[in-house]
Formats: structure tokens, C-alpha cells, sequence
């Protein structure tokens, strides 16, 4: 079953606005991931926040995590017409670590030039 | 440095036909993947493989087998192929920093 949840599903910005998703999740975690997909393509990873973080930053990314809510905002800063893609998070349970990474299902963003 | 390579990129199958979804990592990592992605589903985890020799089923195993050839090599096979198996397939590695790598993907039809 899907661990994550993203909302929204769909977000339309202009170019040089900020484009904030969010990722809630069911279980407790080792870590939290952001990855892109466009269209097409393979997933890329853009960013990784441990549990006992709060808030990492990576170029124009931002990620927050709240342990006690289960879960987490990507922020992206000054988006860009290339930033059009699809972000997924996906979570890596406590229990039995074997790397099994557990998806939502995606927020697709449209950025407009 | 390829990274992770999928063969084929496409594929069209009838019902019922068998075939086998190729993938191979030169990053030396242990710990190898198969996903299927489905519009609005994201991505569901079919079978990993944590290390060299052993396999484990993932949350939508059933109609596929996998063999960890070496730590290169990870293959995904259909036995007898269905309609509901049409779906993006993605295969990835990961090293020691839980970060997953993913292949391009095969896109498999089956008629």
C-alpha cells in the first residue's frame, strides 16, 4: 500500500514564483526523499532528510520534516520553466531497513515561462 | 560510468507471452530494484534484491520472477503476460547512502 500522500496532485505556477508540495506518511521512518521525474524519464533523486532533522536545503530546494505530524514540504524557490516535472517522496520505514523505498503518488508541476 | 541501464525501452506483448526486462548497474552497489509505475499510482515496489544471491518480493510480486545474476545484473521475467501488467517498469540501485539511482525504464504493452 502507498505510503505516501502528496497534495496537490497538480500545481500551475508562473516563472519565478515558489512552488511549496506536501508529503504525509503512515509510519514511523528512517528517512524522507524527494525525487523528479520528467516526463519520460527516470526519477532523480533531489534531496534526503533524516528523521531526527527538521529542515535541510539543497540550491533552490527546501525540505521540512515533522516526525510528530508525519510529514514533509518541498519548497522550490524562483522556479524555473525547467522545473516542470513531477516530485515524488518517498519514505524508508524503521522497521527491518533494507533500503525498500516507499513512494507517494506525485505532484505534477507545471511551470510557466 | 553508465550508471543504470534498461533493456528494452519498448516492448509490445501479447497475452500470455513470456519475457525478461534486463537491468545493470556499474556503481558496485549491493542492493538492486524493480518498480512498475501506473498512471496516478506512483511508483510500487515489485521485488528488490539487498545483496548478491538473495531476492526478496516487494508489495506487487505476483506474475513475475526475478534472478540477481551477479552484483551487476538484475533481471525482471513475465512468465505469461497480462493486460493488467501493461506499465512502466523501472529498475534502480543503491549504495550505502540510501539514495536510489533509476534506470530510463521499459515501457511494456501487453495486447
Amino acid at each position: 500500500s502507498q505510503q505516501g500522500e502528496e497534495d496537490p496532485q497538480a500545481l500551475s505556477i508562473q516563472e519565478g514564483e515558489n512552488a511549496t508540495m506536501n508529503c504525509s506518511y503512515k509510519t514511523s521512518i528512517n528517512n524522507l526523499q524527494w525525487y523528479r521525474q520528467n516526463s519520460g524519464r527516470g526519477l532523480v533523486h533531489l534531496i534526503l532528510i533524516r528523521s531526527n532533522e527538521r529542515e535541510k536545503h539543497s540550491g533552490r530546494l527546501r525540505v521540512t520534516l515533522d516526525t510528530s505530524k508525519k510529514s514533509s514540504s518541498l519548497l522550490i524557490t524562483a522556479s524555473r520553466a525547467a522545473d516542470t516535472a513531477s516530485y515524488f517522496c518517498a519514505t524508508v520505514p524503521n522497521s527491518g531497513n533494507t533500503g525498500k523505498l516507499i513512494f507517494g503518488q506525485g505532484t505534477t508541476l507545471q511551470v510557466k515561462p | 560510468n553508465a550508471g543504470v541501464t534498461q533493456t528494452p525501452k519498448f516492448q509490445v506483448l501479447k497475452t500470455g507471452q513470456s519475457m525478461t526486462l534486463q537491468c545493470a548497474q556499474d556503481m558496485n552497489h549491493n542492493s538492486m530494484y524493480w518498480y512498475r509505475q501506473d498512471p496516478g499510482m506512483g511508483l510500487r515496489l515489485i521485488y528488490y534484491s539487498a545483496s548478491e544471491g538473495t531476492t526478496d518480493k516487494g508489495e506487487v510480486p505476483n506474475g513475475y520472477n526475478v534472478s540477481r545474476l551477479n552484483k551487476r545484473e538484475f533481471s525482471l521475467r513475465l512468465e505469461s503476460a497480462a493486460p493488467s501488467q501493461t506499465s512502466v517498469y523501472f529498475c534502480a540501485s543503491m549504495g550505502l547512502t540510501d539514495t536510489q539511482y533509476f534506470g530510463p525504464g521499459t515501457r511494456l504493452t501487453v495486447l
